[in-house]
């Protein structure tokens, strides 16, 4: 399995405030996900990272932002967060190409916007 | 675009009862299947996955998932549940399709809660 971190793991943060929530991977994967997860209810995936220098937005309309500078590393930004931002957020990597491909996660960041 | 649907939202059982969650996919290719489990406090695991070959698989704790093509399902079960396996359950599909974008699609979770 792939070792991926997350950090903060929790965070409670004021209105309007930037936030950067860490992931990490330590196996060289390419392709990198970020998915958002509200209590209760499926993953929605939001961003997804086939390589460096390449970003791409999921499936669910997000108001963060991500980067990938190094392989290891895809931060997402909130440049102004909001209480509708509230909600868990899961960082995945990937091994395999095509079909083959097995996602691995995170611990997740537990994000409460007041 | 494909779905996934698992039927139940909540399972309350007891210890040694067996264990059955449903998943179907709406997508009509070819796909690969998989399950992850989130233990109370902890990250998705993956559980087991299918890929090809035998549709019966095996995957860790016991746990073991049928893929049965014809029905568009791969219902997840276990003989005997322990109450370390309350957890939250999550069936997910990637399909074999540009146009299906080759995204990993997830259901919406069974909450498993194993009575001692």
């Amino acid at each position: 399995e792939a070792d991926i971190y997350q950090t903060p793991r929790y965070l409670v943060i004021g209105t309007g405030k930037k936030i950067t929530l860490e992931c990490s991977q330590t196996m060289g994967h390419d392709k990198m996900y970020w998915y958002q997860q509200d209590p209760g209810m499926e993953l929605h995936l939001i961003h997804y990272s086939y390589g460096v220098n390449s970003t791409e937005k999921g499936d669910l309309s997000s108001e963060s932002t991500v980067s990938r500078i190094r392989t290891e590393h895809f931060p997402l930004t909130l440049e102004s967060a909001r209480p509708s931002h509230t909600s868990q957020y899961l960082c995945a990597s990937s091994v395999g190409l095509g079909l083959a491909e097995t996602q691995y996660f995170g611990p997740g960041t537990r994000l409460l916007v007041l | 675009a494909q779905s996934v649907s698992q039927h139940n939202h909540h399972v309350i059982l007891s210890e040694a009862a067996s264990l059955e969650l449903g998943c179907n996919y709406s997508y009509g290719g070819t796909v690969n299947l998989f399950w992850y489990v989130q233990y109370p406090g902890q990250h998705l695991q993956l559980l087991l996955k299918y890929f090809s070959g035998d549709p019966l698989v095996k995957g860790i704790k016991g746990f073991e998932a049928e893929f049965i093509k014809s029905k568009f399902s791969f219902n997840l079960r276990k003989p005997s549940v322990q109450w370390s396996d309350t957890a939250e359950y999550f069936c997910a599909v990637n399909a074999r399709s540009k146009a299906a974008g080759n995204k990993l699609t997830f259901g919406g979770g069974t909450r498993v809660l194993v009575k001692p």
